[in-house]
């Protein structure tokens, strides 16, 4: 069983569209987080929630909206879509954010904007 | 800010050749400290972690140990396999801001 999943795994798109990326976690984790990762393998936080709040909301577009319907799920709803989005984005989930615990990663999805 | 810095990659080495990854890293309070792996096309994993001073985090031959004197986690493996080839980033986590700040990442070649 793969404790975060994260669809699609592939994801390409042309400007000015909206997308979706779907995340979801087995682990009974209470925090969940969207993380982004650029061209040179940079990894960036985006957002992190606990227990369906958000908590960290970093300098993001705010084309970027995540949705948390429950602790298991967090989505990351992308609007007008531009070239600079292109990235690799990972979703990850940690038993309790301010315990100091590791973060569990997902596979990524790969959004190509053309 | 908590903030992580990592040696300059890439780098190359040649099977059971001796590795050194060095990192520090900036952070209030009393952070934990990760090294993760991402191999070519996955995501990341944990390789191994420290939660307090002195300890030593250890898995598949790659050892680091939390130096809080130095603010270090340098990463090391006595003997490189091919097989670790992979790109692999120091991480802090604090609890007062419950994010996990990564280092730039370092890529790693390993020849036969």
């Amino acid at each position: 069983d793969t404790a975060v999943s994260q669809t699609p795994k592939y994801l390409v798109t042309q400007m000015g569209n909206d997308k979706s990326i779907k995340c979801e976690q087995n682990l009974g984790h209470d925090t969940m987080y969207w993380y982004k990762q650029d061209s040179k393998k940079f990894l960036k936080i985006m957002f992190s929630y606990n227990n369906k709040e958000l908590i960290i909301n970093e300098t993001v577009p705010n084309r970027f909206s995540p949705k948390s319907p429950d602790k298991a799920h967090l989505n990351l709803h992308i609007n007008s879509l531009e070239l600079g989005d292109s990235a690799v984005y990972f979703c990850a989930s940690s038993p309790q954010g301010n315990m100091n615990t590791e973060a569990f990663f997902g596979q990524g999805t790969r959004l190509t904007v053309v | 800010g908590d903030s992580v810095t990592q040696m300059e990659g890439p780098v190359t080495l040649s099977e059971e050749a001796f590795l050194t990854i060095n990192c520090t890293y900036t952070a209030t309070g009393y952070p934990s400290l990760f090294w993760y792996v991402q191999y070519p096309g996955e995501g990341l994993q944990l390789l191994l972690k420290a939660t307090k001073a002195d300890d030593k985090g250890s898995n598949k031959g790659f050892e680091a140990t939390y130096r809080k004197e130095t603010t270090s986690f340098h990463l090391e493996k006595g003997s490189v396999q091919v097989s670790d080839s992979a790109v692999y980033f120091c991480a802090v986590i604090t609890g007062a801001n419950s994010k996990l700040t990564f280092g730039k990442g370092i890529t790693l070649s390993v020849r036969p």
